[in-house]
């Protein structure tokens, strides 16, 4: 059964200030995403990864995927307020069941001035 | 088009009632999906559509039922709910069943 692990659960960063966020998966996968969930709201695709040393950028935000060792990071540069949200990493695989993600925990992240 | 949307936005029932959410979406996606999502916890996958086929049932108790009239339209028919259901139901599309996920807005459910 795969499992992801995200952490931490719960980050508090100032502004101005960086940050990883972790996502470990238990068995081979073929694709990786980020998503952002902001409070009473809906999901928001953030970063589809999907081989080996694959490396995404937007904004503040970074995302990068090691199939080896079964990691992806999330590295949050100079944090501001607006980055305040839920961010879950989902893996999927195509040895399972089709169009069955696997979701992290979460991640809540607070950034303060 | 490029968005999923559900309806309605909250909902408030009991528990002999029977009422259907409803997902759409108009990008040609072939795959959709339907989560629940409890305060503070991930999304938890219940059903996936493939090409207008039930592919993935997550042991859902019957008295959620889906259905899939066409490729743009899903719905989720309730019957007979417990309080425990209450939650914000979140329908997805994806183009196929490994791609990228859209989700819509939610529909907010409490079951009195």
């Amino acid at each position: 059964e795969l499992k992801v692990e995200q952490n931490p659960l719960f980050l508090s960063m100032q502004e101005g200030k960086n940050y990883t966020i972790y996502c470990n998966y238990s068995t081979t996968s073929d694709r990786l995403y980020w998503y952002r969930q902001d409070p009473g709201k809906s999901l928001e695709s953030l970063f589809v990864l999907l081989s080996n040393g694959a490396v995404k950028q937007e904004g503040r935000l970074m995302a990068s995927l090691d199939t080896k060792a079964r990691l992806s990071t999330l590295h949050i540069t100079a944090a501001v307020h607006d980055l305040s949200a839920t961010y879950f990493c989902a893996v999927a695989s195509l040895n399972t069941n089709a169009g069955k993600s696997t979701f992290g925990d979460g991640t809540t992240l607070t950034v303060k001035p | 088009d490029t968005e999923v949307t559900q309806t309605p936005k909250h909902l408030v029932m009991g528990m002999t009632n029977k009422k259907s959410l409803k997902c759409e979406q108009h990008m040609g996606h072939r795959a959709m999906y339907w989560y629940k999502q409890k305060a503070k916890k991930p999304p938890e996958l219940m059903f996936v559509y493939s090409y207008e086929k039930l592919s993935i049932n997550e042991s859902v108790p019957s008295r959620f039922s889906p259905e899939c009239p066409n490729s743009s339209l899903l719905n989720l028919h309730l019957h007979a709910l417990q309080p425990e259901d209450s939650a914000l139901y979140l329908c997805a599309s994806s183009l196929g069943p490994y791609n990228e996920q859209f989700f819509g807005p939610g529909t907010r459910l409490t079951v009195l």
